[in-house]
């Protein structure tokens, strides 16, 4: 049993390029959620969807656009890099009935980003 | 937009003090979640609380849902080396679907 995968776990850019990183979790979630943990910043939310097909800003998205068109995935990506976008990067996903708050959500082990 | 907000930012222990932290919600929250991670780890989800007034305990924590579902805390009794780490609480933000975190409390004991 996975439960949350991030996918990749490290990863250096350039200033300006772009990339995409890939959360999966098999416990057939309908909540999905992507935070950035910057020192001293705690957890902050960029984007999150609480269904295949939708999708919602959190409260840092720009620079971000996500995806959901798998129920199981949940892409997040970065257009042009800037080093500001350096951080840690986590996926989460949560069961809940569409709408109600959600319940516990599970961690995938982070993908750590530096962009130069 | 909601905010959740926790202090102290950082405590540091020495082995066998208590410790405790404190969250604050701008908002009614219809429940409160804790979470602790690991120094290098991610963050793992310790417990949640529904009811106003609610008080629930993991053997040497104890959580408290506020009166008025605005505040929480968690205390540890008799800290220990492994207690380490940062604690995070997190509530259901826009439009309830959300799950918005504070800052952390990260706490160090020494030995």
């Amino acid at each position: 049993n996975a439960g949350v995968t991030q996918t990749p776990k490290f990863r250096v850019l350039k200033t300006g390029q772009s990339m995409t990183l890939l959360c999966a979790q098999d416990m057939n979630h309908e909540y999905m959620y992507w935070y950035r943990q910057d020192p001293g910043m705690g957890l902050r939310l960029i984007h999150y969807s609480v269904g295949e097909g939708t999708t919602a800003k959190g409260e840092v998205p720009d620079g971000y656009n996500v995806s959901r068109l798998k129920k199981q995935n949940f892409l997040l990506g970065l257009e042009s890099a800037a080093p500001s976008q350096t951080s840690v990067y986590f996926c989460a996903s949560s069961s809940a009935r569409t709408g109600w708050a959600p319940r516990e959500a599970f961690f995938g082990q982070g993908t750590r980003l530096t962009v130069v | 937009g909601q905010q959740v907000m926790q202090i102290p930012q950082y405590q540091h222990v020495q082995e066998g003090e208590d410790f405790t932290t404190y969250c604050n919600s701008s908002t009614t929250l219809s429940n409160i979640q804790w979470y602790k991670q690991r120094p290098g780890g991610h963050p793992v989800f310790l417990i949640q609380l529904v009811k106003s007034g609610e008080v629930k305990k993991q053997k040497r924590l104890t959580f408290q849902f506020g009166e008025a579902k605005k505040n929480s805390s968690l205390h540890i009794t008799a800290t220990q080396t492994t207690d380490v780490g940062t604690y995070f609480c997190a509530g259901p933000g826009q439009a309830g679907t959300a799950l918005i975190f504070g800052k952390g409390t990260t706490l160090s004991v020494s030995s």
